[in-house]
């Protein structure tokens, strides 16, 4: 079974910077998908990016882009010029690989400081 | 606007009591989706459907149940045999594509409270 992991329960940054946030997975297939989702206070989940695994360039969305590290079973997302808007938990997650299901980290809360 | 509206936002519970939370999409999705969300869990899926009068069970499909009655409209009844319900409940709906690349958009939520 796939898994997902986010390894930084809670991040902060300060505004205007850049900042990181990890995601690792497992699986032993080829073809898949991965995902961020972003949940701020309000708690509407919206799509931030997304990743298919046979594609090499990195996915970017204006400020957000992924760093895809295939062989490492790596998907961190960079957020630069970091808003207060961005303040929100951070889920990665991962779909396909022979399951119907997508698979979700237990997320990242990262707060953008002023 | 189309989207997916969720009801109600806010509920209460007495235990042994069951209770229908509401989910409502006017994006003519196939798929729809429960997730359940804890502190500290992330989301974790209940039921989900690919199609009208079919679901399947998610991981933690325990006490719950779901109706898929028209394309639209995925009810989600938590039973009072679900031993811990109190949590936010998401539900979303995504194009199907058995290849995983589905994106899901989600409603505001609801939030289950057992007294």
């Amino acid at each position: 079974a796939q898994t997902v992991t986010q390894s930084q329960p809670e991040m902060s940054v300060q505004e205007a910077e850049t900042v990181t946030l990890s995601c690792t997975y497992d699986t032993s297939e080829s073809n898949y998908y991965l995902f961020w989702y972003k949940q701020p206070p309000s708690r509407q989940m919206i799509l931030v990016i997304r990743q298919e695994a046979y594609k090499q360039q990195n996915a970017t969305e204006n400020r957000f882009s992924v760093n895809f590290q295939k062989a490492a079973k790596s998907f961190s997302l960079k957020i630069s010029d970091s808003q207060l808007g961005d303040t929100a938990m951070y889920f990665c997650a991962f779909g396909g690989g022979g399951s119907e299901k997508l698979v979700f980290g237990k997320g990242t809360k990262l707060t953008v400081n002023p | 606007d189309g989207g997916i509206t969720q009801s109600p936002k806010y509920l209460f519970r007495k235990e042994g009591q069951n209770v229908t939370l509401s989910c409502e999409q006017n994006l003519n999705h196939d798929a729809m989706y429960w997730y359940r969300q804890d502190p500290g869990q992330g989301l974790r899926l209940i039921y989900y459907s690919q199609i009208v009068n079919d679901f399947q069970k998610g991981d933690i499909a325990e006490g719950y149940s779901v109706s898929r009655e028209k394309k639209e409209s995925f009810p989600l009844t938590v039973t009072s045999a679900q031993k811990n319900p109190t949590a936010f409940y998401l539900c979303a709906s995504s194009i199907w594509e058995s290849s995983g690349a589905n994106v899901l958009t989600f409603g505001a939520g609801s939030r289950l409270t057992v007294l």
